[in-house]
């Protein structure tokens, strides 16, 4: 079945740098994916809209210049957080689904990210 | 986009049949009804999708009334490792589709 992967599964950095996630769909082509971010026992909140070859639309609240998103490729969608902050450590999760009509949407194993 | 309104939690044992309703009142013409479940630090698996009457796959059965406001995830025989929380979404079935989470049901299966 299709598969969406993200890389890398769970990162540390420090206050104030900055760090990349990757989302890619394994055997299909996705014009548009999704972030989401999960914050512990609550449910997952979308982020924005990434677009291949266009801007991506953020939700509202959520900070573009903060979580900036690249969707250079049919298969690659990058997230970066930009000046991370303790309160940005959550697990972020993407999603893509195949252009097939009735295709169901697949997640990414999700990232973990942690600032100290 | 709709909203989805299921019970928070649910308890059950082992190799009983469980059933968590989703509420979605305004749901629109063109959207599916889909079901997911999440381990803990895991992303959503799918587990069926439907849009109307009934739909059984090898996990679950998904029933929808005819106004399609609601509907029903049938997990028969369910097991420890089905503890989880579970999302009910509803959403155009396009590659565009927004994927809104509400606040999904945490069942928690019990020897």
């Amino acid at each position: 079945g299709a598969v969406v992967s993200q890389h890398p599964s769970r990162v540390i950095c420090k206050s104030g740098t900055s760090v990349k996630i990757e989302c890619r769909s394994l055997d299909f082509q996705a014009t548009t994916m999704f972030w989401y971010r999960q914050f512990p026992k609550q449910s997952l909140m979308l982020m924005a809209t990434s677009n291949e070859g266009s801007k991506a639309t953020y939700e509202q609240g959520v900070e573009k210049d903060k979580f900036l998103i690249n969707h250079a490729s049919l298969t690659l969608s990058t997230l970066t957080v930009t000046s991370a902050h303790p309160e940005d450590s959550s697990f972020y999760i993407c999603s893509a689904r195949p252009p097939e009509e009735g295709s169901e949407a697949f997640f990414g194993q999700g990232t973990r990210l942690t600032v100290v | 986009l709709a909203k989805t309104t299921q019970p928070i939690s649910m308890d059950s044992y082992e190799g009983q049949e469980v059933n968590i309703t989703c509420s979605h009142n305004n749901i629109a013409t063109n959207d599916y009804i889909t079901w997911y479940q999440q381990f803990p630090s895991q992303g959503p698996r799918f587990i069926i999708q439907g849009y109307k009457t009934k739909v059984t796959n090898e996990v679950a059965s998904l029933f929808i009334p005819a106004d399609r406001k609601s509907s029903t995830l049938s997990l028969p025989r369910v097991s420890l490792s089905d503890t989880a929380v579970y999302y009910c979404l509803v959403g155009a079935n396009n590659q565009g589709g927004k994927l809104i989470f509400g606040q999904g049901t945490e069942l928690s299966v019990k020897p």
